[in-house]
């Protein structure tokens, strides 16, 4: 069973870089098949898609945050990461990872497996 | 970039109800568009796809159709554990987009 599970730090200082990493188990991050995304969630608000890799390190942005955005694939690791700088309180989120497809049909194609969500503060 | 506009926002029924959530957008998905379920503190899970197919798992009230612009998500008797904020999202496009989210009520 494929899982997903995003760690980094649940607090940062406005002005400062935000960098998260989403562990897959289960799975290869490598699969030609598939893309990995973030996702987030502002304190009582909706989904926002932050952005998505593949494994050859081919990425999509959000246009809202593509200035700040990178996301990175480590192949050996199975994780790839995301990074957000000058971040302010309007960054504070829960952060998902989660996988979608790229070659794919059906319900692969959508974001069928999601990590739990690590919430960042951004505060001094 | 494409909107996807859902209402009502908050629907307020019962146990045993109909429910009925829509999800337009600002031009053609075909049919691209999935709907989550999220529950209180829990990540979103995928209920429907390509606009009308159950996820795995998925009971069968819970019914999506629609295509292009417009669509449809129907619970037909409502459980206790169908009350929850259900979002659309859209992959005809990049960037993928999300709706804004309706909130099914007790």
């Amino acid at each position: 069973q494929l899982q997903l599970q995003e760690s980094g730090p649940g607090l940062v200082k406005p002005s400062e870089t935000l960098s998260l990493t989403c562990t897959v188990s289960g799975g290869s991050i490598s699969s030609s098949t598939y893309y990995w995304g973030w996702i987030r969630q502002p304190p009582g608000k909706g989904l926002e898609w932050i952005g998505t890799i593949y494994y050859s390190g081919t990425t999509y942005y959000s246009p809202s945050l593509k200035s700040r955005v990178t996301i990175s694939v480590d192949t050996s690791k199975n994780q790839f990461s995301l990074k957000l700088s000058s971040v302010t309180a309007a960054d504070t989120a829960v952060y998902y990872c989660a996988r979608h497809g790229a070659i794919c049909s059906g319900v692969t194609c959508y974001f069928e497996y999601w990590g739990l969500g690590t919430p960042v503060t951004v505060s001094s | 970039e494409i909107v996807l506009t859902q209402s009502p926002g908050t629907l307020s029924l019962s146990p045993g109800e109909r429910a009925t959530l829509s999800c337009r957008a600002s031009q053609s998905v075909s049919t691209y568009l999935a709907w989550y379920q999220q529950r209180p503190g829990q990540a979103p899970r995928l209920v429907i796809y390509d606009a009308s197919n159950r996820a795995t798992g998925i009971p069968a009230r819970i019914r999506g159709s629609g295509s292009g612009t417009d669509f449809i998500l129907t619970i037909s008797s409502l459980e206790p554990e169908d009350f929850a904020v259900y979002y659309c999202q859209q992959r005809s496009n990049w960037p993928y987009t999300f709706g804004q989210g309706t909130k099914l009520e007790l």
